[in-house]
């Protein structure tokens, strides 16, 4: 059973602050990565891709990847109120020519409040 | 450019009857997969379609199928509903390894 766990939350942020958002996965072969944010009765929407350990970087969103941690997280730097979704972390191991299927975590939900 | 299309957005069926759903993956996107999401279980994985062939499926029962026609267009079809099928069912099209899957708005099917 591949796991991916990611911390339940809630979180609360004030505006402003560095939101970090943390995601662990039990599949070595894991090859590939990804941030969704999914507002309240929205679909998710894919905000970060990471496929190589270190941190890649979009506008105000960082992921971080550790593979010898099984680890990945996303930091959200100047949280703003419109930030406020539930994050899901997926995670991808098949090494074919399609992406396949992504694992997701249950989601942390974020609040920033003002 | 036009993104995932799911319909129909919003559906009720009473237990026993079947559904069919439809999405229409982003132009150019092969593969297309299709996920339920409930509260209590989060976000499932049902199948995934390539070129017209089901690659990977995941662990729902029989009742649950799909196809992908030669224009990528895939449906889903769900037998002999049960209460316990009520769900938010999204497809999501990518264009393959490297990239992630962009999410249609889903069909909101509620089974009483």
């Amino acid at each position: 059973q591949k796991e991916v766990e990611q911390n339940s939350g809630p979180l609360s942020v004030p505006e402003g602050a560095i939101a970090s958002l943390n995601c662990t996965y039990s599949d070595r072969g894991s090859q590939s990565f990804f941030w969704y944010r999914q507002y309240s009765g929205k679909s998710p929407e894919l905000i970060m891709s990471i496929y190589s350990n270190g941190d890649k970087e979009d506008g105000r969103f960082t992921a971080q990847l550790n593979k010898a941690s099984q680890y990945v997280s996303l930091l959200i730097r100047d949280s703003q109120p419109s930030d406020s979704a539930t994050y899901l972390c997926a995670v991808n191991n098949d090494r074919g020519s399609t992406l396949g299927r992504l694992y997701f975590g249950r989601g942390t939900q974020l609040t920033v409040w003002p | 450019k036009a993104g995932v299309t799911q319909t129909p957005r919003y559906l009720i069926k009473t237990r026993g009857q079947q559904v069919t759903l439809s999405c229409s993956p982003i132009s150019g996107h092969r593969s297309v997969s299709w996920y339920q999401q409930t509260p209590g279980q989060g976000l499932q994985f049902l199948f995934e379609y390539f070129s017209e062939t089901q690659r990977n499926k995941g662990n729902f029962p029989g009742r649950f199928s799909g196809r992908q026609f030669s224009n990528s267009r895939s449906e889903m079809n769900v037998s002999t509903l049960e209460l316990g099928d009520s769900a938010l069912y999204l497809c999501a099209s990518s264009r393959g390894q490297g990239h992630g899957y962009t999410f249609g708005s889903g069909t909101r099917l509620t089974v009483v």
